[in-house]
């Protein structure tokens, strides 16, 4: 039990473009949902917390406007990358917990290269 | 500034011996503590919770202990095989943030 997925697995794109991630709890109903980014050999850093049918709250310097969160429903969140550059290119992982945030459920991440 | 530090960067070692992973942190009062294990290009499974108010949990070959004094946690894997092989990553819960603070990680390599 308590599975989440994301989707795509990898993406690559030209600058400029915009990306959407989706991430999904597949076998139960997450009320929160976390949005992570990981540069290689770094730690993952916690990018910004949503609820279902609630705005995101961001971490400190994470643009709202560049890095859009939208938690539309209980097992759906979708993150979108606008106008994304090189320096977006990272691994991108969602996690979702049931009851507690303490007990997050990890997907399995997804690579965006901006080229 | 809240610190969380995993003092080896890579650690080595042969199949069937004890792996003894490090975490410490500073300026933090964490509630509870977390092991989780990272394969390349995969997001992180979780092997581990210890509250601020346990010393040690057993998971069968995996055991973590938790020192708030020291403020350190360590993780071992007994009879260690080449599937151990990943790297760990070590998340505090609490302080003065309410979300998981992660530590970079260890990159365990198991040789047979």
């Amino acid at each position: 039990g308590a599975v989440v997925s994301q989707h795509p697995s990898r993406v690559i794109c030209k600058s400029g473009t915009s990306v959407k991630i989706e991430c999904r709890s597949l076998d139960f109903q997450a009320t929160t949902m976390f949005w992570y980014r990981q540069f290689p050999k770094q730690s993952l850093m916690l990018m910004a917390t949503s609820n279902e049918g609630s705005k995101a709250t961001y971490e400190q310097g994470v643009e709202k406007d560049k890095f859009l969160i939208n938690h539309a429903s209980l097992t759906l969140s979708t993150l979108t990358v606008t106008s994304a550059h090189p320096e977006d290119s990272s691994f991108y992982i969602c996690s979702a917990s049931l009851t507690s945030p303490v007990s997050q459920y990890f997907g399995p991440g997804t690579r965006l290269l901006v080229l | 500034s809240q610190k969380i530090e995993q003092n080896s960067e890579a650690l080595n070692i042969q199949e069937g011996k004890t792996a003894t992973l490090t975490c410490n942190y500073t300026n933090y009062s964490p509630a509870y503590l977390q092991w989780y294990r990272q394969d390349p290009g995969r997001g992180p499974v979780f092997l581990l919770l210890i509250r601020e108010n346990e010393k040690e949990k057993r998971k069968e070959r995996l055991k973590v202990t938790f020192d708030t004094t020291l403020k350190q946690s360590l993780f071992h894997i007994t009879a260690s095989q080449p599937a151990d092989s990943a790297t760990y990553l070590c998340a505090l819960w609490g302080g003065s943030q309410g979300n998981l603070i992660f530590g970079k990680g260890t990159k365990l390599s198991v040789k047979p």
